[in-house]
């Protein structure tokens, strides 16, 4: 069963760094693409970016590019979202997920099918 | 910037039919944008209900299903039950590996 573990919280200070994990198992994590949701308090949902584990190709959202950074560690099945300087608006919910499908032996970050439960980050002074 | 767009609310009655739309502010989806329609509840991670426009995931009633309805992608409710209230977003892929979510739709069941 394909699972993604997220740590449940985080709370910093503004001008702190931070960098949030997912944990891929159940599934061969170096093949499939791995998505960023942010979900600020009462809003929708916002794609931020995707990695491949695989070679570490990462794209951004126009709108997240500069503003954080995704990276993955292969050998322990892991991605990250991470920020240099935490903002007050940066407080949201960030999910993670696998993207899909594969075909032909390669896969593409088409749609979402797995979720992590997401990681609440509160930054507050 | 293109922007995805979708009913912000819409309610359907127990036992109706609903069909929430997926539109771009510019131009038509079609398949290549591979639609996808995720349901959220309060407090809950999203689930994956449709992809590629019309496959249902694994586990999801066959009471939703997914389409192209004119220029839009569709998500239609048949049979809604009162656990179908929740917030629906579609998200469409743009290409060079990006994609982007809707607004959202409020579904209320009553």
């Amino acid at each position: 069963e394909v699972h993604l573990a997220q740590p449940g919280a985080e709370v910093k200070k503004p001008g702190e760094s931070l960098k949030i994990s997912c944990k891929g198992s159940g599934y061969n994590f170096t093949s499939y693409w791995i998505g960023w949701v942010r979900q600020m308090p009462g809003k929708g949902l916002e794609w931020m970016g995707v990695i491949h584990p695989g070679d570490s190709d990462t794209r951004y959202s126009p709108s997240f590019q500069g503003q954080v950074t995704i990276s993955a560690d292969k050998s322990i099945s892991t991605a990250y979202l991470q920020w240099s300087s935490l903002k007050a608006s940066d407080t949201a919910i960030y999910y993670c997920a696998r993207q899909l499908p594969c075909t032909g032996g390669y896969c593409y970050p088409y749609y979402f099918d797995s979720w992590g439960q997401g990681t609440l980050v509160t930054v507050s002074s | 910037q293109t922007v995805v767009t979708q009913e912000p609310s819409f309610s359907v009655s127990p036992g109706g039919t609903v069909t929430l739309t997926c539109g771009l502010s510019s131009g038509s989806v079609s398949t290549t944008y591979y639609p996808s329609w995720y349901q959220q509840t309060p407090g809950q991670a999203p689930r994956t209900l449709i992809y590629s426009t019309n496959s249902r995931s694994s586990g999801v009633p066959d009471r939703f299903s997914g389409s192209l309805l004119g220029n839009k992608a569709a998500l239609t409710i048949t049979g809604a039950q009162a656990d179908d209230e929740s917030d629906y977003y579609c998200m469409l892929y743009m290409g060079s590996g990006i994609s982007v979510f809707g607004g959202g739709t409020k579904l209320t069941v009553l």
